[in-house]
């Protein structure tokens, strides 16, 4: 099993369309989770931080079940300028690690007009 | 805002040399890391970096590569002797270590070797 799964996609949406991605992940002992957008050959920028009560921040929701081992990312109300590839992170590290993390492959996602 | 940088943007090399990438982490953060991506592959972790010296290395991090702190701004990454297979985007991180080690990556730097 991958560490970090994700659905690849592509999605391809309408502007103002709700979308969702999910990720599994396999290590049960992780402690925090991520998810970051990645636009082409640029940089991973964090876009949120997953909390265990789930957390909103305006139009993207993210939520952890941690008994399944899933995270989600939900994206309301579409901009074309989210169109991106969506990674799902995971820290897998452990004892002093200080932070290892762990990436998805990541889902493509565009929004078209 | 404060930004992690890193130089050069692109750096060609041959194989069997040496290259040195180099970072600037965000002023009052204390966790640098290095990741790479080769093209069309995920991203993946090579090291963590803490107090002066390495606190996790991933099976990639072999005697080839080495990390430095040569100063209290720079976070370098050593390539001894390239390899084709070498060739990525290299990102360096860092974090403050507050909020669940949040990291923030620097634009990379493409490495091509020939």
């Amino acid at each position: 099993r991958k560490e970090v799964e994700q659905d690849p996609g592509p999605f391809n949406v309408p502007e103002g369309a709700t979308v969702a991605f999910n990720c599994t992940y396999s290590n049960s002992a992780s402690q925090s989770f991520f998810w970051y957008r990645q636009d082409c050959r640029k940089e991973p920028k964090l876009l949120m931080s997953v909390y265990s009560s789930g957390n909103e921040d305006g139009r993207f929701t993210a939520q952890l079940n941690r008994a399944s081992q899933y995270i989600s990312l939900l994206i309301r109300d579409s901009k074309l300028s989210d169109s991106a590839t969506y990674l799902c992170v995971v820290n897998t590290g452990g004892g002093t690690s200080y932070g290892k993390l762990t990436f998805g492959q990541g889902t493509i996602l565009t929004v078209h007009p | 805002e404060p930004e992690v940088t890193q130089t050069p943007s692109h750096q060609v090399t041959q194989m069997g040399q040496e290259v040195i990438l180099r970072c600037v982490p965000i002023s009052n953060h204390l966790y640098f890391y290095w990741y790479r991506q080769i093209l069309g592959q995920k991203v993946e972790f090579l090291v963590s970096f803490y107090n002066n010296e390495i606190s996790e290395k991933s099976e990639i991090f072999d005697d080839q590569f080495s990390v430095e702190r040569p100063d209290g701004s720079n976070f370098t990454l050593k390539i001894r002797s390239t390899k084709l297979e070498d060739s990525a985007m290299y990102f360096c991180a860092s974090s403050s270590g507050r909020v669940l080690y949040e990291q923030y990556f620097g634009p990379g730097t493409r490495l091509t070797v020939t």
